[in-house]
């Protein structure tokens, strides 16, 4: 069971918009902006597609947003296109401990 | 740019031992901390370990403490992970990251991993 949780899929048709949740408690998500957001494709490494809760780095397309309320992050995708078909996960800082939070990842189906 | 190529994975029977390598380039290794994140076939992303810039602190997943130990080199510009009494759940593919350098841990670039998979 990971530390982070996210839904386990999510589906969208091009075009629309989709938000994938992350929750965790006020000892990491809750409680400090350091929130990153990575896509994964099928047999490829990650990609980080978002940090400190809502920064994106160079490169990273402006249809990818983050944001944060209480204990939950969200990463939304608007004009979802068919090469974002893809896995997501989240990580977080956690004062509980030395380890880095992921996510248990969400797949993106675009319908 | 940023790169990071693993190598030295490989099949390995339980109990036995294996050394990760990590080659760095693009960016000045010795400046960065690194971690290791491993991904089980079909699974998600599972946190392994890190260290500091300077190899003076390392850190450790439970499920590895004891058993793995990750190391660098400055002047060679490499990442290591030493992976004794090995078992069958540490099949996976592990990936070398680099952080960030925000001082909370986060990830800015993953090299392409390498399959390590333990089997009799």
């Amino acid at each position: 069971q990971s530390a982070l949780t996210q839904p386990a899929s999510v589906s969208g048709s091009p075009g629309q918009s989709i938000t994938i949740s992350c929750t965790g408690t006020s000892s990491d998500v809750g409680g400090y902006n350091y929130v990153s957001w990575y896509q994964q494709h099928p047999g490829k490494a990650p990609k980080l597609m978002i940090y400190d809760v809502s920064k994106r780095p160079s490169g990273v397309s402006n249809r990818f947003s983050g944001s944060k309320s209480g204990n939950t992050a969200s990463l939304t995708i608007s004009g979802l296109q068919a090469e974002d078909e893809a896995d997501y996960y989240c990580s977080s800082y956690t004062s509980s401990s030395t380890d880095v939070l992921f996510g248990g990842g969400t797949k993106l189906t675009v319908l | 740019q940023v790169q990071l190529v693993e190598s030295g994975g490989g099949v390995v029977q339980p109990g036995g031992s294996l050394r990760l390598s990590c080659a760095a380039s693009g960016f000045t290794f010795s400046s960065y901390g690194m971690h290791w994140v491993r991904q089980a076939p079909g699974k998600g992303l599972e946190w392994v370990a890190f260290i500091r810039y300077d190899g003076s602190n390392k850190y450790y997943a439970d499920s590895v403490k004891g058993r793995f130990t990750t190391s660098r080199d400055n002047s060679k510009n490499t990442l290591y992970l030493q992976m004794n009494s090995l078992r069958a759940e540490d099949t996976a593919v592990y990936y070398c990251a680099k952080d960030d350098s925000s001082g909370y841990y986060q990830i800015d670039y993953w090299g392409q991993g390498t399959l390590v998979t333990v089997s009799s």
